[in-house]
């Protein structure tokens, strides 16, 4: 099937940890994201990135880093996790055609820090 | 800045006809409309563009009032299936899709 897909679905782990989530999407897009939704369903963007290019870094602690190793894998990495980290973490991809880049969201992954 | 979604929250019964709308109080290049179900990732439902284009589902409509900067999403013969929380996303200039998001309209729709 073509999608985007997302490693762990479900990651419980203890404060201090480190912990990653990999994303890969097989749709031929260029450009994938990172998105935290909070308890409350607040959907924000972390990250971005353009053919493995780093194109979109919002106010998010060093602690979380992305890498990219290709343009159909956008990883996510979070040291020394904390309790406020717990959110799903959606990756997305777009592949602009024209004026249009609707993003397409994997399934998620639900972090809860312990 | 952050969109504002009204109303928070909606019910219907079947049949019945909704809009949600999302306002900016800065310019805005696009919105873009996402579905997401409890527990499931958003899905696409439209894009709307300064200048009136626009690219989205059949069965879905809106309407970008770039004087007011706000838009609206129409949902009209609601299905059992339309239930979920409807985010906007806006883009301000064109920012390699960079989408900041509403806080959610929650959907129900009863039989």
């Amino acid at each position: 099937d073509t999608a985007v897909s997302q490693t762990p679905k479900y990651l419980v782990t203890q404060m201090g940890n480190d912990k990653s989530i990999k994303c890969e999407q097989n749709l031929g897009h260029d450009t994938m994201y990172w998105y935290k939704q909070d308890s409350k369903k607040f959907l924000k963007i972390m990250f971005s990135y353009n053919n493995k290019e780093l194109i979109i870094n919002e106010t998010v602690p060093n602690r979380f880093s992305p890498k990219s190793p290709d343009k159909a894998h956008l990883n996510l990495h979070i040291n020394s996790l904390e309790l406020g980290d717990s959110a799903v973490y959606f990756c997305a991809s777009s592949h602009p055609q024209g004026p249009y880049n609707e993003q397409f969201f994997g399934p998620g992954t639900r972090l809860t820090v312990l | 800045q952050q969109p504002v979604q009204s109303p928070q929250a909606v019910i219907l019964r079947e049949g019945e006809d909704a809009v949600i709308n999302c306002s900016s109080s800065k310019a805005l290049y696009s919105v873009h409309w996402y579905r997401q179900k409890h527990g499931e990732a958003p899905v696409f439902l439209m894009i709307l563009l300064k200048g009136g284009e626009q690219k989205g589902h059949e069965k879905i409509s809106a309407s970008f009032n770039e004087k007011k900067q706000q838009s609206s999403l129409y949902l009209t013969a609601s299905q059992l299936s339309y239930s979920g929380t409807y985010f906007c996303g806006t883009e301000y200039g064109t920012s390699y899709g960079k989408l900041t998001f509403g806080q959610g309209t929650i959907l129900t729709v009863h039989p």
